[in-house]
């Protein structure tokens, strides 16, 4: 069983939508959680730290469900420039593990 | 430097051909991170440092496969008898205890 699961996409949403996505970990102890961006030929970025209360960064939005061991990004009036892959991550304490990403393309 | 840094970013090599890729972690940051990266696809784990001890090397795949680090600092993966399946992009990432961790730009692999 994987670490870390996200669903690949793609997702295809039109400009101004709202999408989101999950991703499951099996690690009940996992401590932290980010979900990070990669562009096109681009190495992966941070782009949001989960807190456990959940946190908002503008129109992105990142929640952590300890219970059923998912986090999720919802991402609001979506923006054409928001087209990449946004891959999950789980850090146990003792090393990260990240999704394999789900791609998202904006469509005008 | 200020970030993770690679080399070479790309490299073309005949098969069967040995190559070795570095990198240069950020200062201080114990634990390092490869992946590949095939065109279009996800990443695909293959190594993991802390310190120089590899607690997790689950993902290379194959003896072909290997990786060093050397302290807390400069790691290299090689790669023996290169075949094209080997054709990739191959990251590397470091981090401090349980914070971000931050990727190097790559190293783009071209078997021919």
């Amino acid at each position: 069983r994987k670490e870390v699961e996200q669903d690949p996409g793609p997702f295809n949403v039109p400009e101004g939508a709202t999408v989101a996505f999950n991703c499951t970990y099996s690690n009940s102890a996992s401590q932290s959680f980010f979900w990070y961006r990669q562009d096109c030929r681009k190495e992966p970025k941070l782009l949001m730290s989960v807190y456990s209360s959940g946190n908002e960064d503008g129109r992105f939005t990142a929640q952590l469900n300890r219970a059923s061991q998912y986090i999720s990004l919802l991402i609001r009036d979506s923006k054409l420039s928001d087209s990449a892959t946004y891959l999950c991550v789980v850090d146990t304490g003792n090393q990260f593990y990240f999704g394999t990403g789900t791609s998202l393309t904006v469509i005008p | 430097g200020a970030g993770v840094s690679q080399s070479p970013s790309n490299k073309v090599t005949e098969k069967g051909k040995d190559v070795e890729l570095r990198c240069d972690p950020i200062s201080g940051h114990t634990a390092l991170y490869w992946y590949r990266q095939r065109l279009g696809q996800g990443l695909e784990f293959l190594i993991y440092f802390q310190g120089n001890s590899a607690p997790d090397k689950s993902g290379l795949p194959s003896d072909r496969f290997s990786a060093e680090r050397t302290g807390e600092s400069v790691s290299t993966l090689t790669i023996q008898r290169t075949q094209q399946e080997d054709s990739a992009v191959y990251l590397c990432a470091s981090s401090w205890l349980n914070t971000e961790a931050f990727f190097g730009q790559g190293t783009r692999l071209t078997v021919v």
